[in-house]
């Protein structure tokens, strides 16, 4: 079975500019959570999602959002990109939201 | 809100040698779970060994094991014969197990394990 996907690998964007980062999780997982990677740290939390609905939400402005879809697969979207926001964003997908959370490779996202 | 500590920033172990990384968390609640994760250069972050606060018995997989220390709220990771593949940032990570919660990971730092041949 395929793990959990993410597009694109790559993305460079410009301050102002908007970004879609798109996650498939693994077959049969309704919960998919993002967090954002800054270079030398760990994880942070952003969004989780189950069964369409959010279930949580970590210290991010409005800027970002996310949604999840019909067939579980969730989107990302952040508004106004500012130079902070460059980072790893990874998916992370879960049976239920109590189970493991199996990550995916990331969309490594640059903003000049 | 819960933190989790990781005050090693590297370590070193030599190819078959046994290596523990440290870890310590801070939480007033009592139902939770705490993660190793494995994140080499390859981004993927990939579980490594999973711990339920309510079992007492250290959880084992193969070469890695815990120290789970509850009232110390410590949580260590030991890597028995270490093999080059082994080389790795290793994150701790902390989640609720509370109803209702989110159950969103909180990780430290991270400790980049270097395994020298």
């Amino acid at each position: 079975d395929a793990g959990v996907t993410q597009s694109p690998t790559h993305l460079i964007k410009t301050r102002g500019q908007q970004v879609t980062l798109r996650c498939s999780p693994i077959s049969g997982h309704k919960s998919v959570s993002w967090y954002q990677q800054v270079l030398g740290q760990g994880p942070q939390f952003i969004f989780q999602y189950y069964e369409k609905e959010e279930r949580g939400r970590g210290n991010f402005p409005d800027r970002f959002s996310a949604r999840q879809f019909p067939n579980y697969s969730s989107e990302l979207n952040v508004n106004a990109l500012l130079l902070g926001d460059s980072a790893l964003y990874l998916c992370a997908s879960s049976l239920t939201s109590n189970q493991p959370q199996h990550f995916g490779d990331g969309t490594r996202l640059s903003i000049l | 809100a819960q933190t989790v500590t990781q005050s090693q920033p590297e370590m070193s172990v030599q190819e078959a040698e046994t290596v523990t990384l440290s870890c310590t968390y801070d939480t007033s609640e009592s139902d939770y779970y705490l993660f190793w994760y494995k994140q080499p250069p390859s981004r993927q972050m990939i579980l490594v060994i999973r711990q339920e606060a309510y079992k007492q018995q250290n959880a084992t997989e193969n070469r890695f094991s815990v120290n789970f220390q509850k009232a110390a709220k410590s949580f260590s990771l030991k890597i028995s014969d270490s093999q080059l593949g082994d080389a790795a940032m290793y994150f701790c990570a902390y989640r609720s197990g509370l109803d209702g919660s989110a159950r969103q990971l909180t990780f430290g730092s991270g400790t980049q394990l270097t395994v020298l041949p």
